[in-house]
């Protein structure tokens, strides 16, 4: 069976401070994707990134970069010079291909509060 | 439409009664899904929705859950006899194909409180 791990339940840190948030994630397939969501105070999921197990390539968006690593099965995700707008639940997933469809299994989501 | 929508945004029911759960996915998307997002639990999936049919049901916690979409567009989950251990925000989201690496749309959820 799959599963996500994010360890940490919340996160408060101060503006323009930088932050990762931890994702472990397990599975013997070797085909798969995985994701992080940043659901605000609204309630619905934003999709922030998808990275397939075939490519390792960190990526970088503006201030939010992401850590592949597929040697300890981790996708962290770090908010460099984070603002009180990135206050949200992040959560990371994991989607197999075999599923035939994508069918998201959920970590249990990171509490990020940035205080001004 | 410009996102998914879904409606109620809450609902509070009696222990018993049955309820339905809508959901407008973004006008194209073929594929739909439901997931349930509660404390316990966190969130799980559902059911998978490929045009009007359910190819994955085995999400649906019992026989008491039951789900339909017609047209390839509007969907309703349907939970007869409700629990109390029913209660938490149903979440549903569309993508345009259901292909893996596809971006998934959500709405902002059903809080469902069962009294």
């Amino acid at each position: 069976a799959q599963k996500v791990t994010q360890a940490q339940t919340e996160i408060s840190v101060v503006e323009k401070e930088d932050v990762t948030l931890d994702c472990v994630y397990e599975t013997r397939d070797t085909t798969y994707y995985l994701f992080w969501y940043k659901q605000p105070p609204s309630g619905e999921l934003v999709f922030l990134i998808r990275r397939n197990s075939f490519d390792e390539q960190n990526e970088i968006s503006g201030r939010y970069s992401w850590n592949f690593q597929k040697s300890t099965s981790s996708f962290n995700f770090t908010i460099t010079a984070s603002q009180v707008v990135d206050s949200a639940v992040y959560f990371c997933a994991l989607t197999l291909m075999n599923t035939g469809f994508q069918k998201l299994v959920f970590g249990t989501g990171t509490r990020l509060l940035v205080s001004p | 439409g410009a996102g998914v929508s879904q409606s109620p945004s809450n609902k509070v029911t009696e222990k018993g009664k049955d309820v339905e759960l809508r959901c407008d996915p973004i006008s194209g998307h073929t594929a739909l899904y439901w997931y349930r997002q509660s404390l316990g639990q966190g969130l799980e999936f559902l059911i998978y929705f490929q045009g009007n049919s359910a190819p994955d049901k085995s999400g649906l916690p019992s026989d008491r859950f039951s789900a339909e979409r017609t047209g390839g567009s509007v969907s309703t989950l349907t939970i007869q006899r409700t629990q109390q251990e029913d209660s938490a925000v149903y979440l549903c989201a569309s993508s345009q194909a259901g292909d893996f690496g596809e971006k998934l749309f959500f709405g902002s959820g059903t809080q469902l409180s069962v009294l």
